[in-house]
């Protein structure tokens, strides 16, 4: 079976503070992304990458960056946190097919507080 | 651009009733569907997917959904649902186009079982 990790399942973090959110897949998976989950708003893409170093704007791109410089581990960076930023963050991965769109495996999740 | 609407935020029924939740598409042509299953703190499930051929699919957990074009619909049923069933769940929708493998998800069906 796939597995996605997510490197913390709960975190808490202050106003201002560069947060770094990680993300690991063991399935030599091409594509990675990065969702955030609200009550009432669903999963809402904030960006993925279809290959190392590749990357494109989701839905949500603001006040986010990412960076992956190894096929397996996708980050998500909040260069400067605020509290609309406290969600739950999904982290998924998917094998690329020629646009067939593949079933997204899903990390469990990391809850972000900013305080 | 895709769109999803699931029309029930939050939906009741007995242990042992049938269910079906709704999914609704929006997409000019035969888009890739996805049914996915979140328990309370967990990531995402795929449940089942349509990608083409039989219109009504098979999944995991005795799941199954019927893809309608007319109706430009994806609904999820159970003949019987246990009291295990009782979680969140997602229906998503991908185009097929090589390059751009993104889902856009619906907002989510809550599920609760009573006894």
């Amino acid at each position: 079976d796939v597995k996605v990790t997510q490197s913390s399942r709960y975190l808490v973090k202050r106003t201002g503070e560069k947060v770094f959110l990680e993300c690991v897949q063991d399935m030599d998976h091409e594509n990675m992304f990065w969702y955030r989950q609200d009550p009432g708003l669903g999963l809402r893409l904030i960006y993925f990458s279809y290959d190392v170093k590749m990357k494109e704007k989701g839905d949500i791109p603001e006040g986010y960056s990412v960076s992956r410089e190894k096929k397996e581990r996708f980050s998500l960076i909040l260069e400067s946190a605020s509290t609309n930023q406290t969600s739950m963050y999904l982290c998924a991965s998917s094998l690329s097919s020629r646009g067939r769109n593949q079933p997204q495996h899903f990390g469990d999740g990391t809850r972000l507080s900013i305080l | 651009a895709q769109s999803v609407t699931q029309p029930d935020i939050h939906i009741t029924v007995s242990e042992g009733a049938s269910l079906e939740l709704r999914c609704n598409y929006s997409y000019g042509a035969t888009p890739y569907l996805f049914w996915y299953v979140q328990s309370p703190g967990q990531g995402l499930q795929l449940l089942l997917k349509y990608f083409s051929g039989d219109t009504l699919v098979q999944g995991i957990k005795g799941f199954e959904a019927e893809f309608k074009r007319s109706q430009s619909s994806f609904n999820l049923r159970k003949p019987s649902v246990h009291w295990s069933d009782a979680a969140e769940y997602f229906c998503a929708v991908g185009r097929p186009n090589f390059g751009n493998e993104k889902l856009t998800f619906g907002t989510g069906t809550r599920l609760t079982i009573i006894p």
